[in-house]
């Protein structure tokens, strides 16, 4: 009964790689984002998709792409992995987009080797 | 440019009293707060937040605080537990800013039994 599933929990992989996270919501929100939480633990938004339409795409190497096949999924593909990207990728949603309470999965742990 | 600071990487303290995180802002175009809490390798989990009309919000042993005039908000646990041995995120998002929520770099709280 997860709220907001996030595949795989950890990822090592090599530079050059093309990758991708899985995320699933089972609450019925219209809204879903991409953060990263990086080295210096600063967790900071990549993307929003409001019912599967791009509302919010932060200053993101276009490496990294969302795709939105439905309401309740939000996968993040990246393109040609370097070592910067590693961090914590945490997948959240919310009822709509109007700030206020994001719920948020368990993260995916990426080490770029 | 960090737009939400915790300026206290961690804070000790002892069960059944006080723990009073901080935080600070400096956009004033914040209208809503949050706070998070986080346990190692699991995702931030929502625990209490404030509308910019308000000066204070309650829930439980949880209180928020917030002083609009000086930028600041805090976060009141009366009695802490240890179970509340956690790191905690304070976040705001702007009106306008669909959901974009600006996180804090956490304050790490350890409740000594």
């Amino acid at each position: 009964d997860t709220a907001v599933s996030q595949t795989p929990k950890y990822l090592v992989t090599q530079m050059g790689n093309d990758k991708s996270i899985k995320c699933e919501q089972n609450l019925g929100h219209d809204t879903m984002y991409w953060y990263k939480q990086d080295s210096k633990k600063f967790l900071k938004i990549m993307f929003s998709y409001n019912n599967k339409e791009l509302i919010i795409n932060e200053t993101v190497p276009n490496r990294f792409s969302p795709k939105s096949p439905d309401k309740a999924h939000l996968n993040l593909h990246i393109n040609s992995l370097e070592l910067g990207d590693s961090a914590v990728y945490f997948c959240a949603s919310s009822p709509r987009a109007l700030g206020g309470e994001q719920f948020f999965g368990p993260g995916t742990r990426l080490t770029v080797l | 440019d960090q737009q939400v600071k915790q300026n206290s990487p961690s804070l000790s303290v002892q069960e059944g009293r006080i723990s009073i995180l901080n935080c600070d802002y400096t956009n004033s175009m914040f209208d809503y707060f949050l706070w998070y809490k986080k346990y190692p390798a699991e995702g931030p989990t929502f625990l209490i937040s404030i509308s910019s009309i308000k000066d204070k919000n309650e829930d439980g042993r949880f209180t928020v605080f917030l002083n609009k005039s000086a930028k600041h908000l805090s976060l009141h646990i009366v009695p802490s537990q240890p179970g509340d041995s956690a790191v905690y995120f304070c976040a705001a998002s702007a009106r306008g800013s669909q959901g974009n929520l600006i996180f804090g770099k956490g304050t790490k709280l350890s409740v000594k039994p």
